[in-house]
């Protein structure tokens, strides 16, 4: 029972650097969500999706590139990565169907840009 | 847009005292409500939640929440703190514009337990 998996746990990048954050889930959930953590803001969404090729904005998008193929995995993207980035990244899912809406969430990436 | 306020960033509470972690949120519609908890350097775990029907709402580990919407509230309570509780705590609300999938989480709560 591997759940939702997040890869790396950590990593530290350059500016500039393009870097990929991965997400994989065996529940075969349709919602797929990406979120960053920062002190004093809590949890911001980044991109979420809906099903494989659906994808779409959340609060935070800027900068980041998502991408989603297959149902399982819903990997993040930092196309030229900046300081601003530095954060822990948590990848959630969740099921559809109405009163599902509960959210389960990865163990996390912490991401250092130097 | 909803939004969600948790009153106090850090809690701290001796063990065997009641917990009480507030939330208020904003929603034009009737929401759902969401306590997670976060243990250090982990993922969020769900507590509870709220979609309709009884507004007390049993969780895991022995906490609770009152879904009261004439305060707009959705406060978490556990009657005897253990030093197990001692993590971050989130409130969620989803619904309205934004539809139901997706969650708006508040800023969270600290919660220290001392011996």
């Amino acid at each position: 029972d591997a759940g939702i998996t997040q890869s790396p746990r950590y990593k530290i990048t350059e500016t500039g650097r393009q870097v990929t954050l991965m997400c994989h889930q065996t529940w075969s959930h349709s919602y797929m969500f990406w979120y960053r953590q920062d002190l004093g803001h809590g949890l911001r969404l980044i991109y979420y999706s809906a099903a494989a090729d659906i994808t779409d904005k959340g609060e935070v998008p800027d900068g980041y590139v998502v991408s989603r193929s297959k149902t399982e995995n819903f990997p993040l993207t930092l196309e030229s990565a900046t300081r601003s980035q530095t954060s822990v990244y948590f990848c959630a899912s969740s099921p559809s169907g109405r009163g599902s809406y509960e959210q389960y969430f990865g163990p996390g990436t912490r991401l250092t840009v130097t | 847009a909803q939004s969600v306020t948790q009153l106090g960033s850090h809690v701290s509470v001796s063990e065997g005292a009641l917990v009480l972690l507030r939330c208020n949120y904003s929603s034009s519609v009737p929401p759902y409500l969401f306590w997670y908890v976060q243990y250090p350097n982990q993922g969020l775990q769900l507590l509870l939640k709220y979609t309709t029907g009884a507004t007390l709402v049993k969780g895991i580990n022995g906490f609770e929440a009152e879904f009261k919407k004439s305060e707009t509230s959705f406060h978490l309570t556990k009657p005897s703190a253990h030093m197990s509780d001692a993590a971050e705590y989130f409130c969620a609300v989803s619904g309205g514009n934004t539809g139901f999938q997706k969650l708006v989480f508040g800023t969270g709560t600290r919660l220290l337990v001392s011996p």
